[in-house]
Protein backbone atom coordinates (compact mmCIF):
# COMPACT_ATOMS: atom_id res chain seq x y z
CA UNK A 1 0.00 0.00 0.00
CA UNK A 2 1.84 2.87 -1.61
CA UNK A 3 -0.19 5.60 -0.52
CA UNK A 4 0.46 9.26 -2.62
CA UNK A 5 3.00 8.50 -4.73
CA UNK A 6 4.52 11.84 -6.45
CA UNK A 7 6.77 11.89 -9.46
CA UNK A 8 9.35 13.25 -10.40
CA UNK A 9 11.01 14.07 -7.19
CA UNK A 10 13.19 16.47 -8.36
CA UNK A 11 12.91 18.78 -11.42
CA UNK A 12 15.05 21.59 -13.06
CA UNK A 13 13.10 23.63 -15.50
CA UNK A 14 14.11 26.65 -17.33
CA UNK A 15 12.22 29.09 -18.06
CA UNK A 16 9.25 29.01 -20.40
CA UNK A 17 9.39 25.01 -20.10
CA UNK A 18 6.52 23.19 -19.59
CA UNK A 19 6.41 19.80 -17.52
CA UNK A 20 3.52 18.00 -15.68
CA UNK A 21 3.44 16.32 -11.96
CA UNK A 22 1.85 13.53 -11.66
CA UNK A 23 0.01 12.38 -8.37
CA UNK A 24 -1.16 8.90 -7.94
CA UNK A 25 -3.00 7.34 -4.87
CA UNK A 26 -4.04 3.85 -4.40
CA UNK A 27 -6.44 4.94 -1.11
CA UNK A 28 -9.56 5.22 -3.41
CA UNK A 29 -10.17 8.95 -2.41
CA UNK A 30 -12.24 10.43 -3.54
CA UNK A 31 -10.35 14.20 -3.19
CA UNK A 32 -7.32 15.13 -4.26
CA UNK A 33 -5.43 18.41 -3.92
CA UNK A 34 -2.40 19.92 -5.03
CA UNK A 35 -0.48 22.31 -2.89
CA UNK A 36 2.47 24.58 -2.64
CA UNK A 37 5.06 24.93 0.27
CA UNK A 38 7.36 27.90 0.16
CA UNK A 39 9.59 29.16 3.04
CA UNK A 40 7.52 31.82 5.36
CA UNK A 41 4.26 31.24 3.68
CA UNK A 42 3.53 27.80 4.89
CA UNK A 43 1.10 25.41 2.21
CA UNK A 44 -1.03 27.04 -0.47
CA UNK A 45 -3.78 24.95 -2.09
CA UNK A 46 -3.21 25.19 -6.15
CA UNK A 47 -5.97 23.52 -7.33
CA UNK A 48 -8.01 20.66 -5.88
CA UNK A 49 -10.45 17.90 -6.89
CA UNK A 50 -13.60 16.42 -5.63
CA UNK A 51 -13.66 13.92 -7.77
CA UNK A 52 -12.99 12.06 -11.32
CA UNK A 53 -12.99 14.80 -14.54
CA UNK A 54 -13.79 17.44 -11.88
CA UNK A 55 -11.38 20.29 -10.66
CA UNK A 56 -11.50 23.78 -9.16
CA UNK A 57 -9.16 26.58 -8.17
CA UNK A 58 -7.79 27.37 -4.82
CA UNK A 59 -6.47 30.31 -3.76
CA UNK A 60 -3.14 30.45 -5.97
CA UNK A 61 -3.93 28.62 -9.19
CA UNK A 62 -2.17 30.98 -12.22
CA UNK A 63 0.35 28.98 -14.09
CA UNK A 64 -0.83 26.24 -13.48
CA UNK A 65 -3.51 23.48 -14.89
CA UNK A 66 -4.51 20.29 -13.28
CA UNK A 67 -6.87 17.07 -14.66
CA UNK A 68 -8.27 14.32 -13.08
CA UNK A 69 -9.15 11.71 -16.02
CA UNK A 70 -8.66 8.61 -13.44
CA UNK A 71 -9.79 8.72 -9.75
CA UNK A 72 -6.76 7.64 -8.76
CA UNK A 73 -4.12 10.06 -10.75
CA UNK A 74 -4.16 14.12 -10.48
CA UNK A 75 -1.98 15.85 -12.78
CA UNK A 76 -0.83 19.04 -12.27
CA UNK A 77 0.96 21.20 -15.54
CA UNK A 78 3.05 23.87 -15.54
CA UNK A 79 2.46 25.23 -18.92
CA UNK A 80 5.42 28.03 -19.09
CA UNK A 81 7.33 27.43 -15.73
CA UNK A 82 8.43 30.71 -14.45
CA UNK A 83 11.08 31.24 -11.46
CA UNK A 84 8.47 32.22 -9.06
CA UNK A 85 6.96 28.74 -9.34
CA UNK A 86 10.60 27.34 -8.19
CA UNK A 87 8.70 25.72 -4.68
CA UNK A 88 7.89 22.42 -3.53
CA UNK A 89 4.78 21.17 -4.78
CA UNK A 90 3.19 18.43 -2.52
CA UNK A 91 -0.46 16.42 -3.25
CA UNK A 92 -2.59 15.15 -0.90
CA UNK A 93 -5.91 12.96 -0.87
CA UNK A 94 -9.07 12.30 1.15
CA UNK A 95 -12.28 10.08 1.61
CA UNK A 96 -15.27 11.22 0.86
CA UNK A 97 -17.12 12.79 4.41
CA UNK A 98 -15.89 15.58 6.60
CA UNK A 99 -12.70 16.21 8.54
CA UNK A 100 -10.67 13.38 7.53
CA UNK A 101 -6.80 13.96 7.43
CA UNK A 102 -5.19 14.69 4.34
CA UNK A 103 -2.48 12.02 2.70
CA UNK A 104 0.21 13.61 1.85
CA UNK A 105 2.67 12.52 -0.81
CA UNK A 106 6.69 13.01 0.01
CA UNK A 107 6.49 16.21 -2.76
CA UNK A 108 8.26 17.54 -5.81
CA UNK A 109 10.97 19.72 -5.20
CA UNK A 110 11.07 22.14 -8.59
CA UNK A 111 13.32 25.01 -9.63
CA UNK A 112 13.21 27.28 -12.62
CA UNK A 113 15.87 29.31 -13.39
CA UNK B 1 -3.73 36.88 2.90
CA UNK B 2 -3.09 34.58 5.84
CA UNK B 3 -6.38 33.03 7.12
CA UNK B 4 -4.51 30.85 9.60
CA UNK B 5 -1.61 32.92 11.64
CA UNK B 6 1.01 30.88 13.68
CA UNK B 7 3.50 31.45 15.88
CA UNK B 8 5.90 31.62 16.25
CA UNK B 9 8.18 31.15 13.49
CA UNK B 10 10.64 28.91 15.48
CA UNK B 11 11.04 27.62 18.43
CA UNK B 12 13.65 26.11 20.72
CA UNK B 13 13.04 24.05 23.62
CA UNK B 14 14.95 21.68 26.08
CA UNK B 15 14.88 17.77 25.99
CA UNK B 16 11.73 17.26 28.55
CA UNK B 17 10.12 20.80 28.45
CA UNK B 18 6.64 22.23 27.18
CA UNK B 19 6.52 22.98 23.70
CA UNK B 20 3.72 25.38 22.83
CA UNK B 21 2.77 26.95 19.38
CA UNK B 22 0.33 28.83 18.67
CA UNK B 23 -3.05 30.04 16.10
CA UNK B 24 -5.39 32.33 15.74
CA UNK B 25 -8.27 32.33 12.95
CA UNK B 26 -11.07 35.16 11.50
CA UNK B 27 -13.62 33.08 9.89
CA UNK B 28 -16.01 31.67 12.05
CA UNK B 29 -17.12 29.34 9.45
CA UNK B 30 -14.27 27.06 10.45
CA UNK B 31 -15.26 23.80 12.03
CA UNK B 32 -12.10 21.24 12.27
CA UNK B 33 -8.86 22.44 13.45
CA UNK B 34 -6.02 19.80 12.55
CA UNK B 35 -2.38 19.84 13.25
CA UNK B 36 0.54 18.74 11.30
CA UNK B 37 3.69 17.01 11.52
CA UNK B 38 6.57 17.52 8.41
CA UNK B 39 10.30 16.35 8.55
CA UNK B 40 12.37 17.48 6.21
CA UNK B 41 12.34 15.38 2.56
CA UNK B 42 8.73 14.35 3.55
CA UNK B 43 5.14 15.37 3.47
CA UNK B 44 3.37 16.61 6.10
CA UNK B 45 1.17 14.29 8.35
CA UNK B 46 -1.71 14.37 10.53
CA UNK B 47 -0.81 14.72 14.24
CA UNK B 48 -4.03 15.30 16.25
CA UNK B 49 -7.02 17.42 15.19
CA UNK B 50 -10.02 19.29 17.13
CA UNK B 51 -13.40 20.53 16.65
CA UNK B 52 -15.11 23.55 17.65
CA UNK B 53 -17.38 22.52 20.39
CA UNK B 54 -14.71 20.98 22.30
CA UNK B 55 -11.68 22.66 24.32
CA UNK B 56 -9.26 20.45 24.59
CA UNK B 57 -7.82 17.27 22.98
CA UNK B 58 -5.51 14.93 24.17
CA UNK B 59 -2.79 12.41 22.66
CA UNK B 60 -0.58 11.18 24.30
CA UNK B 61 2.17 14.13 24.98
CA UNK B 62 0.05 16.15 22.32
CA UNK B 63 -2.44 18.57 23.23
CA UNK B 64 -4.30 20.85 21.26
CA UNK B 65 -6.17 23.61 23.28
CA UNK B 66 -9.13 25.20 21.65
CA UNK B 67 -10.22 28.58 22.22
CA UNK B 68 -13.30 29.31 20.37
CA UNK B 69 -14.51 33.26 21.88
CA UNK B 70 -11.33 33.94 21.18
CA UNK B 71 -10.30 32.14 17.93
CA UNK B 72 -7.51 30.56 18.77
CA UNK B 73 -6.15 27.71 19.25
CA UNK B 74 -2.60 26.08 20.26
CA UNK B 75 -0.63 22.33 20.44
CA UNK B 76 0.99 21.59 23.63
CA UNK B 77 3.66 19.04 23.55
CA UNK B 78 4.58 18.04 27.00
CA UNK B 79 8.07 16.15 27.62
CA UNK B 80 9.20 17.35 24.55
CA UNK B 81 11.73 15.11 22.73
CA UNK B 82 14.71 15.12 20.39
CA UNK B 83 12.81 13.21 18.05
CA UNK B 84 10.12 15.67 18.17
CA UNK B 85 11.69 18.43 15.85
CA UNK B 86 10.04 18.86 13.30
CA UNK B 87 8.06 21.37 11.28
CA UNK B 88 4.72 21.69 12.48
CA UNK B 89 1.94 23.41 10.90
CA UNK B 90 -1.54 23.78 11.99
CA UNK B 91 -4.86 24.25 9.56
CA UNK B 92 -8.18 25.06 9.69
CA UNK B 93 -11.42 23.62 7.40
CA UNK B 94 -14.49 25.64 6.85
CA UNK B 95 -18.03 23.94 7.42
CA UNK B 96 -19.07 22.51 3.88
CA UNK B 97 -15.64 22.13 2.46
CA UNK B 98 -12.81 20.06 2.47
CA UNK B 99 -9.66 22.34 1.58
CA UNK B 100 -7.46 23.14 4.81
CA UNK B 101 -6.24 27.11 4.34
CA UNK B 102 -2.54 26.25 6.69
CA UNK B 103 -0.40 28.38 8.84
CA UNK B 104 2.84 29.21 8.31
CA UNK B 105 4.77 26.73 9.86
CA UNK B 106 6.85 26.47 13.05
CA UNK B 107 9.79 24.76 13.15
CA UNK B 108 10.45 23.30 16.62
CA UNK B 109 13.95 22.23 17.54
CA UNK B 110 14.53 19.68 20.79
CA UNK B 111 17.53 20.54 22.27
CA UNK B 112 18.92 16.91 24.07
Amino acid sequence: NAGVTQTPKFRVLKTGQSMTLLCAQDMNHEYMYWYRQDPGMGLRLIHYSVGEGTTAKGEVPDGYNVSRLKKQNFLLGLESAAPSQTSVYFCASTPLGANYGYTFGSGTRLTVV
Amino acid sequence: QQQVKQSPQSLIVQKGGISIINCAYENTAFDYFPWYQQFPGKGPALLIAIRPDVSEKKEGRFTISFNKSAKQFSLHIMDSQPGDSATYFCAAKRTGANNLFFGTGTRLTVIP
